[in-house]
């Protein structure tokens, strides 16, 4: 099981681009990185999932560079209703991998 | 709405009790995973069940149990309760098995919150 490490927490103000890096130096070739958010007393909700280069939705984009030895969450324009715990999950497609979440970053937004 | 119900969403009890969770996964979800969030802290993954089997396990006390029915519900059993039992108890489902069956998430409950006194 790839071990991830976040900053604990950052802050921005509403409008900046956020971008929340995770570092999994041991990825194995056939791990995957994913994205949750969870709001307080609310369970995780994913944001995006990627194996490699580039993945963008309607909420975020995934930057994951050729090592893959980290990966970037791209928030753009965060408003106040970002504010959040981002987490980041590495998992194999031998489905093996149990769903397990770190302490993830804590992501404040001030107006 | 994630389409997981979890039940109740309030619990208090005393210590030395024991209570009995509920999760109704999303309508033809095979896969139920619990979790514990103590104040402040992380999520901790207790156990998944894929199809009424155990898959896998984590960090889970030997005074909790889980199962998973054959309609595909799941039961948290915590006995014997403790201060520190006090936390938020989610549930979440997935199709299948996240990364083997081409499930990429999984969907969670809005938590039953336990506080033990």
């Amino acid at each position: 099981l790839a071990k991830t490490t976040q900053p604990i927490s950052m802050d921005s103000y509403e409008g900046q681009e956020v971008n929340i890096t995770c570092s999994h130096n041991n990825i194995a070739t056939n791990d995957y990185i994913t994205w949750y958010q969870q709001f307080p007393s609310q369970g995780p909700r994913f944001i995006i999932q990627g194996y490699k280069t580039k993945v963008t939705n309607e909420v975020a984009s995934l930057f994951i560079p050729a090592d893959r030895k980290s990966s970037t969450l791209s928030l753009p324009r965060v408003s106040l209703s970002d504010t959040a715990v981002y987490y980041c999950l590495v998992g194999d497609s031998s489905g093996n991998t149990p769903l397990v979440f770190g302490k993830g970053t804590r992501l404040s937004v001030i107006a | 709405d994630s389409g997981v119900t979890q039940t109740p969403k309030h619990l208090i009890t005393a210590t030395g009790q024991r209570v009995t969770l509920r999760c109704s996964p999303r309508s033809g979800d095979l896969s139920v995973y619990w979790y514990q969030q103590s104040l402040d802290q992380g999520l901790q993954f207790l156990i998944q069940y894929y199809n009424g089997e155990e898959r896998a396990k984590g960090n889970i006390l030997e005074r909790f149990s889980a199962q998973q029915f054959p309609d595909l519900h799941s039961e948290l059993n915590l006995s014997s309760l403790e201060l520190g039992d006090s936390a938020l108890y989610f549930c979440a489902s997935s199709g299948g098995v996240i990364g083997l069956t081409g499930d990429t998430e999984a969907f969670f409950g809005q938590g039953t919150r336990l506080t033990v006194v």
